[in-house]
């Protein structure tokens, strides 16, 4: 089952607005990481955080975590038309045999308008 | 650094057929993953594989789809028979070892896209 849940589900925005994207998951994990994904293609990996971090920053990406609320939000700042793509977050559980397990959710379709 | 590669890219089958496809992980990466997308959905973990073992196959419907990974390297995914709710894009990802309680991030192939008709 998927254990992420991204909000919203699709996001509309022009050319050097800033993308805000949300997920919320339901168990205690380690890490929680972020993917990309353009149509047709594989996904890539953009940002991991861990259970014991709060913010992050990479580029212009910006990714928050609230273990409290259980959820997480990336930022993407100034953002381009090739940022245009489908973003899923992944989340890593605590505990147990995971190896590196990840449980991904829906993911959010995001389009920027040049 | 090379990829990781997937074979096919795209497969159209009639359902009760067998269809195989092929993953080639990142050198060194000890940990591979077959992962199902359905269009509109994040991707589904199948089977997870350290080395030649597997270490997760919870999800995977074992009376038609089998999974092998001969010496550590190289995958194989099968479907038999096909179903028509198999359509989907296969996405084979690896990552370096996963030891338990650890996280690293997965690098993912370009998918194979099935279509069952």
């Amino acid at each position: 089952s998927q254990q992420g849940e991204e909000d919203p589900q699709a996001l509309s925005i022009q050319e050097g607005e800033n993308a805000t994207m949300n997920c919320s998951y339901k168990t205690s994990i380690n890490n929680l990481q972020w993917y990309r994904q353009n149509s047709g293609r594989g996904l890539v990996h953009l940002i991991l955080i861990r259970s014991n971090e709060r913010e992050k920053h990479s580029g212009r990406l910006r990714v928050t975590l609230d273990t409290s609320k259980k959820s997480s939000s990336l930022l993407i700042t100034a953002s381009r038309a090739a940022d245009t793509a489908s973003y899923f977050c992944a989340t890593g559980r605590a505990g147990g045999t995971s190896y590196g397990k990840l449980t991904f959710g829906q993911g959010t379709i995001l389009t920027v308008h040049p | 650094e090379a990829g990781v590669a997937q074979s096919p890219r795209y497969k159209i089958i009639e359902k009760r057929q067998s269809v195989a496809f092929w993953c080639n992980p990142i050198s060194g990466h000890a940990t591979l993953y077959w992962y199902q997308q359905i269009l509109g959905q994040g991707p589904k973990l199948l089977i997870q594989f350290q080395n030649n073992g597997v270490v997760d196959d919870s999800q995977l419907p074992k009376d038609r789809f089998s999974a092998e990974r001969l010496k550590g390297v190289d995958s194989t995914l099968k479907i038999q028979p096909a179903k028509l709710e198999d359509s989907a894009v296969y996405l084979c990802a690896s990552s370096l070892v996963g030891l338990a309680g650890s996280y690293n991030e997965q690098f993912f192939g370009p998918g194979t896209r099935l279509t069952v008709l």
